[in-house]
């Protein structure tokens, strides 16, 4: 069964930073692409970044392009996203999600972790 | 980048009523569309990716048609259980946009 548990969340002042990380299981994590997808307080889903499966090729969003960073360790199966520099407009839950082999569709979603920026 | 425009942004339904939810992209993106379904405090929920390929375990009261910049999502027989946010995304390139969402609400 694939899983996916997002911790790191929390809150932050603006101009501080913040790493997410999102343990997986249940499938060849390497093989596959990783996505990050955030979802403001009662606001619709915006895709942040994806994430190859070798780790290679990276992904972003113009809004966050110079301050957040994704990266993987294959080895212990963990998707990381490293932000920095947050806004209050990053404010949202996080939700880490598998891509599938076809279409680049995200076919299996963590809970999602709730980053609130705010002093 | 792919803009997506999805309508309506909500709709009024009835149980065991077949809805449809539209999407339209600003340029084509041949079959890379995908539909989500999101319960609120919950997380999205693949339902259709390719355009109209059933995700696995989801009813096949979901279907999906469209290619190119059209795209449609028909729910038959809705279900109380249905009633719930539905997303459209784009996977043609990043960044990879959603819809901004379609309430379907009792």
């Amino acid at each position: 069964e694939v899983q996916l548990v997002e911790s790191g969340g929390g809150l932050v002042q603006p101009g501080g930073s913040l790493t997410l990380s999102c343990a997986a299981s249940g499938f060849t994590f390497r093989s596959f692409g990783m996505t990050w997808v955030r979802q403001a307080p009662g606001k619709g889903l915006e895709w942040v970044s994806t994430i190859t499966g070798t780790g290679i090729y990276t992904y972003y969003t113009d809004s966050v392009k110079g301050r957040f960073t994704v990266s993987r360790d294959n080895s212990k199966n963990t998707l990381s996203l490293q932000m920095n520099s947050l806004r209050a407009e990053d404010t949202a839950v996080y939700y880490c999600a598998k891509d599938s082999d076809y279409n680049s569709c995200s076919d299996y979603w963590g809970q999602g972790t709730l980053v609130t920026v705010s002093s | 980048d792919i803009q997506i425009m999805q309508s309506p942004s909500s709709l009024s339904a009835s149980v065991g009523d077949r809805v449809t939810i539209t999407c339209r992209a600003s340029l084509s993106i041949s079959s890379f569309l995908n539909w989500y379904q999101q319960r609120p405090g919950k997380a999205p929920k693949l339902l259709i990716y390719a355009a109209s390929i059933l995700q696995s375990g989801v009813s096949s009261r979901f279907s999906g048609s469209g290619s190119g910049t059209e795209f449609t999502l028909t729910i038959s027989d809705l279900q109380p259980e249905d009633f719930a946010t539905y997303y459209c995304q784009q996977s043609h390139s990043t960044p990879r946009t959603f819809g901004l969402g379609t309430k379907v609400e009792i």
